[in-house]
């Protein structure tokens, strides 16, 4: 069965520190690689995603990710993470046959000031 | 404009009973999904909705589960005979076609004592 992993429960982070956040999915087929988030009180909105062409992809507020085939890996980073990215991070996987989305279970990013 | 909106936002009932849950999707978004967000997992899909087309309905998790969309707009996931395993956070989402961005509601909280 199609499944997504995150291998980050939970992360605390400085200000200004960097950030990477793991994603690998299982299906080997074509897929459509989605980052969500969801900050304290709101609802999920779309980081980035990726369809095809450039495997790196940049979202909003200075995100990005870098699609790796060969590894089936969908790693989000940022640079230097602010109080404001606090907040809960969903990978998707949505395969180009199928109308399913593959959700992971969530990376809780807490960033001290 | 208005985005996804759900109702109600909060749900508490005994076991047993039926409850309805209710969507209403961005204007002309001609895609709907429901999924459950259960205590430290992802988000499981339940149900998509594409135009006039028959629902994928794979996702259900039993038959206690239904969900319908009347005039390609409104959605309601009806729970009946609710168990306290149903308890969960039921989100929905909306978009222009399958593999484009998703718009999430707030959720609806549901609680079976």
């Amino acid at each position: 069965a199609q499944s997504v992993s995150q291998h980050n429960h939970h992360v605390i982070l400085s200000e200004a520190a960097s950030l990477e956040l793991g994603c690998n999915y299982s299906y080997g087929g074509t897929v459509n690689l989605f980052w969500y988030v969801q900050y304290p009180g709101q609802h999920l909105q779309l980081l980035l995603k990726y369809f095809s062409g450039d495997p790196l992809v940049k979202g909003i507020k200075g995100f990005e990710a870098e699609f790796i085939k060969s590894k089936f890996s969908f790693n989000l980073r940022k640079p230097s993470v602010q109080w404001s990215d606090t907040a809960e991070y969903f990978c998707a996987v949505n395969r180009d046959t199928g109308n399913q989305f593959y959700f992971g279970t969530g990376t809780s990013l807490t960033v001290i000031p | 404009g208005a985005g996804v909106s759900q109702s109600p936002s909060n749900k508490v009932t005994e076991k047993g009973k039926d409850v309805e849950l209710r969507c209403d999707p961005i204007s002309g978004h001609t895609a709907l999904y429901w999924y459950r967000q259960s205590l430290g997992q992802g988000l499981e899909f339940l149900i998509y909705f594409q135009g006039n087309s028959a629902p994928d309905k794979s996702g259900l998790p039993s038959d206690r589960f239904s969900a319908e969309r009347t005039g390609g707009s409104v959605s309601t996931l009806t729970i009946q005979r609710t168990q306290q395993e149903d308890s969960a956070v039921y989100l929905c989402a909306s978009s222009l076609v399958w593999s484009n961005e998703q718009y999430f509601g707030p959720g609806t909280r549901l609680t079976v004592t």
